[in-house]
């Protein structure tokens, strides 16, 4: 089973200012990698996949990068819809045996 | 506009069988674009996948809950299904189905990748 280990757990910061989120992987998942947000009581919204590439009506502050075994998602300049949870999930292996990381909870400073 | 609908009983007793249904609309089950999956996530934790099927009925387990789990597709009610059976308390749960495009392709076989659309999610607990 390929281990998704995200970090920080918990990362606070001021509406305006720029998150970095991690995302490590046990083994290369080359850029089999996406990233989703949960708000509380919702279901998780696709926000990156491919590593990079944002979903359908996703903004541009939000941004992935990495390949291998290293990702981050970045969100530029952060408004008040952001501060929720996110989770990267990497889909490399076949037969699919798909595997989320913990998450990280973005909080309001 | 695609829309997932998770049904079935919020109670289930230790040791019996949960069984939920995922409604589709807005799409077609049978679509050779997409498989269908289900994911779930205990209360205060992170996503784990369970499943995941395609119209013709080929599927793919979690191997830690594949000897407890079955889905099952039924194209003329556009329709997926889970059954867990002997369930226990860790298998509290919030329970998605969701949607997975095909993404890579190696040779004539195209494979599904991410979850790009989800059901809004249905709270199962499992009593003592």
């Amino acid at each position: 089973e390929i281990v998704m280990t995200q970090s920080p757990a918990i990362l606070s910061v001021s509406p305006g200012e720029r998150a970095s989120l991690f995302c490590r992987a046990s083994q290369n998942v080359r850029t089999n990698l996406a990233w989703y947000q949960q708000k509380p009581g919702q279901a998780p919204r696709l926000l990156i996949y491919a590593a990079s590439t944002r979903a359908t009506g996703i903004p541009a502050r939000f941004s992935g990068s990495g390949s291998g075994t290293d990702f981050a998602l970045t969100i530029s300049s952060l408004q008040s819809e952001d501060f929720a949870v996110y989770f990267c999930q990497q889909y490399d292996n076949w037969p699919p045996e798909y595997t989320f990381g913990q998450g990280t909870s973005l909080e309001i400073k | 506009q695609l829309q997932l609908q998770e049904s079935g009983p919020g109670l289930v007793k230790a040791s019996e069988t949960l069984s939920l249904t995922c409604t589709v609309s807005g799409d077609s089950i049978d679509s050779s674009n997409y498989y269908w999956g289900w994911v779930r996530q205990p209360p205060g934790k992170g996503l784990v996948w369970i499943g995941t099927i395609y119209y013709s009925g080929s599927t793919y387990y979690n191997p830690s809950l594949e000897s407890r789990v079955t889905m099952s597709v039924d194209t003329s009610k556009n329709q997926f299904s889970l059954r867990l059976s002997s369930v226990t308390a860790a298998d509290t749960a919030v329970y998605y189905c969701a949607r997975l495009p095909l993404g890579y392709c190696i040779s004539t076989s195209c494979y599904p990748v991410y979850f790009d659309d989800w059901g809004q999610g249905t709270l199962v607990t499992v009593s003592s």
